[in-house]
């Protein structure tokens, strides 16, 4: 069975440039995440998704962040402009409420280096 | 709010002796799921271990064990027999069951000396 994909694995972008990370959760989980992590503040939330809709955003740091899951299988957070205290390793993680073992299953991360 | 405490930034062990990471949590829930990911340095987020807090039995992997105090709400992680395989960040997670939300600790660094 596959695993959560994240795409890209890097990206290095341009203050002022959009950014779109793309995530596949594993098949028939209901819950989707997305965290960031940087050294200054750890892993952070930022945005997690029951059944495809979004369920807390609290953790979105402002406007320029915005996520979406248009169905099951597919998610995208993106950043829209991107500044260089974006630069971080964005992971997105899936998970089923009932069934499985409860934990959380993780994508590789996908590191953003924003110049 | 439930909060996970992680209090050693780092720890270090010699290879084949055994180490404990220290982990707490503030719940007023009863029921909640309490798990070790380690973070080597490819980045991936490993499962190690994973405790149901209704279980009083202690959960081992391997050379993987916890000590799950539920009163005392500490869930340490202690690690038999270490390899320079093991050295990683480690961070400790509580799930609460209502609303299915997982926190994180701060991790600790764990470097196996050979």
């Amino acid at each position: 069975d596959a695993g959560v994909i994240q795409s890209p694995r890097h990206e290095v972008t341009e203050m002022g440039q959009e950014v779109t990370l793309r995530c596949k959760p594993i098949s028939g989980h209901d819950y989707l995440f997305w965290y960031r992590q940087t050294m200054m503040r750890g892993l952070e939330l930022l945005i997690y998704f029951n059944n495809n809709v979004p369920i807390d955003d609290s953790g979105m740091p402002e406007d320029r962040f915005s996520a979406k899951m248009p169905n099951a299988s597919f998610s995208t957070l993106k950043i829209q402009p991107s500044e260089p205290r974006d630069s971080a390793v964005y992971f997105c993680a899936s998970t089923h409420y009932y069934r499985g073992t409860g934990e959380l299953f993780f994508g590789e991360g996908s590191r953003l280096t924003v110049l | 709010a439930q909060t996970v405490t992680q209090s050693q930034p780092e720890m270090s062990v010699q290879e084949a002796e055994t180490v404990t990471l220290s982990c707490t949590y503030d719940t007023s829930e009863s029921d909640y799921y309490l798990f070790w990911y380690k973070q080597p340095p490819s980045r991936q987020m490993i499962l190690v271990i994973r405790q149901e807090a209704y279980k009083q039995q202690n959960a081992t992997e391997n050379r993987f064990s916890v000590n799950f105090q539920k009163a005392a709400k500490s869930f340490s992680l202690k690690i038999s027999d270490s390899q320079l395989g093991d050295a990683a960040m480690y961070f400790c997670a509580y799930r609460r069951n209502t609303g299915n939300q997982f926190y994180f600790g701060t991790g600790t660094s764990l470097t196996v000396i050979p």
